[in-house]
């Protein structure tokens, strides 16, 4: 079955770690994004991807990071600088055509 | 910027009222619209798009289209369903750069 896959769905990470969030998708799209999404609020955009080995800041960028090696690979690296990294993060991509399908998400919490 | 602004929750209904959730949008370009809905924990799935104006997307009974005019993308259902409950987030996108750009998202309950 084609879809997105994000590893792990829970994650908990004491103050002053690195932590990486999986995304994988087999759906052959050239586009790839990362969400951050708070209790209550809306979708803000981390970082996103047109192609392999390209990648763009979005509106939230500090304290995160991402790599773009492979069409069906788009890691989130949330790094200690992250002053609130506690959040629901979704991976998505984008046919050209558009209308994204979405991971089912990785919850992380910072102990 | 571009940006998406939708009503503010949460909606509450009964069961087969009629729905409608506002949104509108701020564009340079043409951008293709989106609705999508999000179950408790889970990611956000695509319920219907509209790529130009006037074009009118519809699933499960959803509906919604495309107005130049007025900037506008209103979801709409005749009668709703308790199963219907769920978060729904406008959104738009610009083929110049592949960005989407979401609403806050829209809680509705829908009462038995």
């Amino acid at each position: 079955d084609g879809g997105i896959t994000q590893s792990p769905k829970y994650l908990f990470r004491k103050e002053g770690q690195n932590v990486t969030l999986s995304c994988e998708q087999n759906l052959n799209h050239d586009a790839m994004y990362w969400y951050r999404q708070d209790p209550g609020q809306g979708l803000r955009l981390i970082y996103y991807s047109q192609i392999v080995n390209d990648f763009q800041k979005g509106d939230i960028a500090e304290g995160y990071s991402v790599s773009r090696e492979k069409k069906e690979s788009f890691p989130l690296t949330v790094t200690s600088a992250q002053k609130n990294p506690t959040a629901f993060y979704l991976c998505a991509s984008s046919p050209p055509a558009g209308g994204a399908f979405f991971g089912p998400g990785t919850r992380l919490t910072v102990l | 910027g571009d940006s998406v602004t939708q009503m503010e929750g949460p909606v509450t209904l009964s069961e087969e009222a009629f729905l409608t959730i506002n949104c509108t949008y701020t564009a340079t370009g043409y951008p293709s619209l989106f609705w999508y809905v999000q179950y408790p924990g889970e990611g956000l799935q695509l319920l219907l798009k509209a790529t130009k104006a006037d074009d009118k997307g519809s699933n499960k009974g959803f509906e919604a289209t495309y107005r130049k005019e007025t900037t506008s993308f209103h979801l709409e259902k005749g009668s709703v369903q308790v199963s219907d409950s769920a978060v729904y987030f406008c959104a738009l996108s610009d083929y110049r750069d592949d960005k989407i750009i979401f609403g806050k998202g829209t809680r509705l309950h829908i009462l038995p």
